[in-house]
């Protein structure tokens, strides 16, 4: 069964420093989602795509954090200097949602970085 | 922009009772509605969907429920089993530009 899939699992990064985690969501779904999930709340959404463009990304933190989705595939999501504001689980999600409504999300495993 | 209340953040029920989690949004032009299940360190996982254009939806001892007058949705487990101990969320979204907004979700505890 195709999955969405992350790296690293887990990260551990100074305060300052810079991370980056990596997504490949499934072949051939136009939407992609990177939210970050803090213990015990929702999902919040960071950045979607359609394809390489951004839709939505008022909610990442500009100064710090970027993501790009050059060739519509894969992702990755940045953040440069990482804060200790920052440790959460971190997921990528991806749906077909193309011309056809919408459709499920299906989540990567999720980064957890920890920040210290 | 969209709203989603969900409501209750927690439920305790005792097994084999029936649970339910409301959440209601606030744009009468969302038209997808997803209930998504997440055990404790692990991924969101969908476990039921309904569109607009219906108004209930069964899967087994899964069902949901949606009121578009009132703009609220319902996720109904009966006959609940220790498996079914996890955090739900809601979501709803519209077709135009396939954003999924969040509702806090619910802590769902099955007693012995």
């Amino acid at each position: 069964e195709a999955e969405v899939a992350q790296s690293p699992r887990y990260k551990i990064t100074e305060k300052s420093q810079a991370v980056a985690f990596w997504c490949d969501p499934i072949s051939g779904h136009a939407t992609l989602y990177w939210y970050r999930q803090i213990l015990g709340q929702g999902p919040e959404l960071l950045v979607q795509f359609q394809d390489e463009s951004v839709v939505d990304d008022s909610q990442l933190p500009k100064d710090r954090f970027s993501a790009e989705r050059l060739k519509g595939v894969d992702s990755t999501l940045k953040i440069q200097p990482a804060e200790l504001g920052d440790s959460a689980m971190y997921l990528c999600a991806s749906s077909l949602a193309r011309g056809t409504g919408n459709t499920e999300a299906f989540f990567g495993q999720g980064t957890r970085l920890t920040v210290v | 922009g969209e709203n989603v209340e969900q409501h209750p953040s927690t439920l305790s029920v005792q097994e084999g009772d029936s649970a339910v989690i409301k959440c209601t949004y606030s744009d009468s032009a969302s038209n997808y509605f997803p209930w998504y299940k997440q055990e404790l360190g692990k991924r969101p996982q969908l476990i039921i969907d309904i569109r607009s254009n219906v108004g209930e939806k069964k899967d087994q001892r899964i069902a949901v429920t949606l009121n578009k007058t009132a703009k609220h949705f319902s996720l109904h487990i009966t006959e609940t089993q220790p498996e079914d101990s996890a955090v739900y969320f809601c979501a709803a979204s519209k077709g135009s530009n396939y954003q999924l907004i969040w509702g806090a979700g619910t802590k769902l505890i099955i007693k012995p």
